[in-house]
């Protein structure tokens, strides 16, 4: 059973322009939430998405916005981007919004010159 | 004061020894406690979850959550190459993740 997929797997992006990350959740995994983890750092929280209505925002500013789809896939997207948004972001599904249970992909290595 | 602090080290310890990795939590609320393990270039991998107090031991790994104290621990015996990685504490607040920044364990053949 495939896990968390999440594509692409590396970009690099200039300041000012916009990105978009995606994420496929596990099969039956209908929460998605994703995280940014900046290097020698732990995750920091931003989105969480379950049934495709967004439950939980974290605290990003409004350049940074998602979506979910009927088929419980991802995308993340993040608007005027600055150096400081250079990171690993991180897409983790599971089955329902839950207190531990997730499983994150590999994530997406952002970097901005 | 962040909500859950851990020290990034580097820790290195030869193979073969107990390694003890620590993290403290701010909120007394906080009820569910977890281990993760971030392999270079790697997503985060659920190692261990605890509820409230006590000690859970999977093989050969021991976690440990003091409340009295906000104290949360993981000891893995026996330590091989193979456990070298980032560990990350973390414990949820609304269904949301908060992670420790990790520590970078380094287990020397």
């Amino acid at each position: 059973d495939a896990g968390v997929t999440q594509s692409p797997t590396h970009l690099i992006k200039t300041r000012g322009q916009q990105v978009t990350l995606r994420c496929s959740p596990i099969s039956g995994h209908k929460s998605v939430s994703w995280y940014q983890q900046v290097l020698g750092q732990g995750p920091q929280f931003i989105f969480q998405y379950y049934e495709k209505e967004e439950r939980g925002r974290g605290n990003f500013p409004d350049r940074f916005s998602a979506r979910q789809f009927p088929n419980y896939s991802s995308e993340l997207n993040v608007n005027a981007l600055l150096l400081g948004d250079s990171a690993l972001y991180l897409c983790a599904s599971s089955v329902r919004m839950s207190n531990y249970g997730y499983t994150f992909g590999s994530g997406t290595r952002l970097t901005v010159v | 004061q962040k909500e859950v602090e851990q020290d990034p080290g580097p820790l290195s310890v030869p193979e073969g020894a107990i390694v003890s990795l620590n993290c403290t939590y701010s909120n007394s609320a906080f009820q569910y406690f977890m281990w993760y393990r971030q392999y270079s270039r790697k997503g985060p991998e659920l190692l261990m979850y605890t509820y409230s107090s006590g000690n859970k031991e999977d093989g050969r790994f021991t976690a440990q959550v003091d409340k009295s104290s906000k104290y949360i621990s993981l000891f893995i015996r026996d330590s091989q190459p193979s456990d070298s990685a980032t560990y990350l504490c973390a414990t949820n607040r609304d269904d949301k993740i908060i992670f420790g920044k990790g520590t970078r364990l380094h287990i020397l053949p």
